[in-house]
């Protein structure tokens, strides 16, 4: 069964960190993978997506992810993260032959001011 | 821009009761979803619905059912509420295949 695993439930960071937030997906086939984001209080919205091409994709709000095939890794990336970004952020994973989002159990990030 | 809106952000409910939650999209979306949204456990898909009066089981269907007479509305139903239904549930639509998820702001019950 297809299932995807985001290593951290929290973390914490002080302005102008480093983030990485981890997510691994198992699926055999071609998958079409997502990052979303749930600003308190908010609807969850998109933050990047990857069907196929360049895996090194561009999202909103300076954020980047990585896909890396061989790992069935779809990691999270932003070089200097901001209080703003205080969030709870999902991976989502769909593989090619199914409709259905497979989600990862997310990750809640506090940046510290 | 796409609206999709869930009529109640906040519900208290008793057990037994029956619960109507209710979604309304204004894009003309034929997929419509319902998932509910646990600490640590992410996002589980309860129903979703392809077309009027077409549904479908997702992972966790026990205990609700759903309703799409229009194509713009999707409700999720309670048949009698249990405390392990407290929860939050968000609804969603899906334009095409290509295209991410729509959510509205969700809907938190407490069943006491």
């Amino acid at each position: 069964a297809q299932s995807v695993s985001q290593h951290n439930h929290h973390v914490i960071l002080s302005e102008a960190a480093s983030l990485e937030l981890g997510c691994n997906y198992s699926y055999g086939g071609t998958v079409n993978l997502f990052w979303y984001v749930q600003y308190p209080g908010q609807h969850l919205q998109l933050l990047l997506k990857y069907f196929s091409g360049d895996p090194l994709v561009k999202g909103i709000k300076g954020f980047e992810a990585e896909f890396i095939k061989s790992k069935f890794s779809f990691n999270l990336r932003k070089p200097s993260v901001q209080w703003s970004d205080t969030a709870e952020y999902f991976c989502a994973v769909r593989g090619d032959s199914n409709y259905q989002l497979i989600w990862g159990a997310g990750t809640k990030l506090i940046i510290k001011p | 821009d796409v609206k999709v809106t869930q009529s109640s952000r906040y519900l208290v409910k008793r057990t037994g009761e029956k619960v109507f939650l209710e979604c309304v999209q204004d894009m003309d979306h034929e997929n419509m979803f319902w998932y509910r949204q646990d600490p640590g456990l992410g996002l589980r898909l309860i129903y979703f619905s392809y077309d009027v009066k077409m549904k479908e089981k997702g992972d966790i269907p026990e205990g609700y059912s759903v309703s799409r007479e229009k194509k713009e509305r999707f409700s999720l139903i309670l048949e009698s509420a249990s405390t392990n239904q407290t929860s939050m549930y968000l609804c969603a639509t899906w334009p095409s295949y290509n295209s991410p998820l729509h959510f509205g702001n969700g809907t938190r019950l407490t069943v006491t």
